[in-house]
């Protein structure tokens, strides 16, 4: 199972909105509506900030949205913040014997 | 509280042992999905085992033959055993729990815990 593709890195300014995208393939993103997206800071464990593609859990700011078309996912960060400078990894279900693969990651950089 | 604690992470020779530990508060292991996740050093995040709640064991093909999954019930701990160690499994070792009724997104994981392999 090869990893997912994303961009190495995106900047914006605060206030801008920025679009991550991840590709797979049919096996895996194009085949289940299983997307989740994980926001990870420096020396920190990543944390979920969406789930089942466009789903946010409690507590993470609406800013972060969602989507997916045919085998690319996208995650949408608008009304960028400092704060919001992290690395991010998109991740899909490819069946229960490879329950997460996982994207490069991608550096998102707050100018 | 949902809490995760991954301990047992260290300094290994190459072809060395280690078992890792993550003790789970706030839920019940064993009527979860949990998983192991590593992250290499500047690398990115690699999927690396899988327990699910019936008790069905999967490993990503890097670690097949030479990690085990496992679970402790009464303890509420999950484990990985790792054996024939290798420098290329020098990384951040994270345990994780996969929410079923989240799409199996990982919505708990631990601090993590440093394995480095050299001699």
């Amino acid at each position: 199972q090869s990893a997912l593709t994303q961009p190495a890195s995106v900047s914006g300014s605060p206030g801008q909105s920025i679009t991550i995208s991840c590709t797979g393939t049919s096996s895996d993103v194009g085949s289940y509506n299983l997307v989740s997206w994980y926001q990870q800071h420096p020396g920190k464990a990543p944390k979920l900030m969406i789930y089942e593609v466009s789903k946010r859990p409690s507590g993470v700011s609406n800013r972060f949205s969602g989507s997916k078309s045919g085998n690319t996912a996208s995650l949408t960060i608008s009304g960028l913040q400092a704060e919001d400078e992290a690395d991010y990894y998109c991740c899909s279900y490819a069946g229960s014997s490879t329950p997460l693969v996982f994207g490069g990651g991608t550096k998102l950089t707050v100018l | 509280e949902v809490q995760l604690v991954e301990s047992g992470g260290g300094l290994v020779q190459p072809g060395g042992s280690l078992r890792l530990s993550c003790a789970a508060s706030g839920f019940t292991v064993s009527s979860n999905y949990m998983s192991w996740v590593r992250q290499a050093p500047g690398k990115g995040l690699e999927w690396v085992s899988v327990i699910y709640s019936g008790g069905s064991t999967y490993y990503a093909d890097s670690v097949k033959g030479r990690f085990t999954i496992s679970r402790h019930n009464s303890k509420n701990t999950l484990y990985l055993q790792m054996n024939s160690l290798r420098a290329e499994d020098t990384a951040v070792y994270y345990c994780a729990r996969l929410n079923t009724a989240g799409g199996n997104a990982a919505d708990y994981w631990g601090q993590g815990t440093l394995v480095t392999v050299s001699s």
